[in-house]
């Protein structure tokens, strides 16, 4: 069946601009997390939703960021003003209520120069 | 410091060998614990999840988790070139949505 699926897959921003992400989850998967990770890093935990309510942002790095479900399908990811440290794949995920088991996308490359 | 702490290699095994990978955490509310594999542009995997203690094994892949001496670990047997991939090790709290991870070591299998 179809995975979690994002995109675009690749965006380059020039300092300054603003970026929306888009993550289309597995069908019926109430959760969904975006993570954000650096080059031969891990993936860091950005924000979580249950359905279109946002439970956890705790890991959103500055007001920049801003993530939405608002209809507790798909999820939008948006930078405002972005800057160079904000260059890294975004990776959303989805699950059932047994939040354990995350299924990835492919990612967002974001570049910004 | 970190609260998981993990090896980046690279790791370079020759195929066939017995691969053991393995992560250290500081946090002891960590209840559930997760290897993920995941290819170059790729988005990660989910290969194993343990829930507290114990082993648990799954084909050539055995997880491990030693709560008291908080390490995990995974071995992979029969290591195929196709297991050349990073692994992540993941961990979550009781109750928490946020998910740790670590790292990740990169792993090259030889032909």
């Amino acid at each position: 069946g179809a995975g979690v699926s994002q995109s675009p897959r690749y965006k380059v921003a020039k300092r300054g601009q603003d970026v929306a992400l888009r993550c289309d989850p597995i069908s019926g998967h109430v959760s969904l997390f975006w993570y954000q990770q650096a080059l031969g890093q891990g993936p860091e935990f950005l924000t979580y939703f249950q359905n279109e309510a946002q439970l956890d942002k705790s890991g959103l790095p500055s007001d920049r960021f801003f993530a939405e479900r608002p209809e507790g399908s798909v999820s939008t990811l948006k930078i405002q003003r972005t800057q160079q440290e904000d260059s890294a794949v975004y990776l959303c995920a989805s699950s059932l209520p047994r939040r354990d088991e995350q299924y990835f996308g492919p990612g967002t490359r974001l570049t910004v120069t | 410091q970190k609260e998981v702490e993990q090896d980046p290699g690279p790791l370079s095994v020759p195929e066939g060998a017995i691969v053991s990978l393995n992560c250290t955490y500081s946090n002891s509310a960590f209840q559930y614990f997760m290897w993920y594999r995941q290819y170059s542009r790729k988005g990660p995997e989910l290969l194993m999840y343990t829930y507290s203690s114990g082993n648990k094994e799954d084909g050539r892949f055995t997880a491990q988790v030693d709560k008291s001496s908080k390490y995990i670990s995974l071995f992979i047997r029969d290591s195929q070139p196709s297991d050349s991939a990073t692994y992540l090790c993941a961990m979550t709290k009781t109750g928490g949505f946020k998910t740790i991870f670590g790292a990740g070591t990169r792993l090259f299998v030889k032909a």
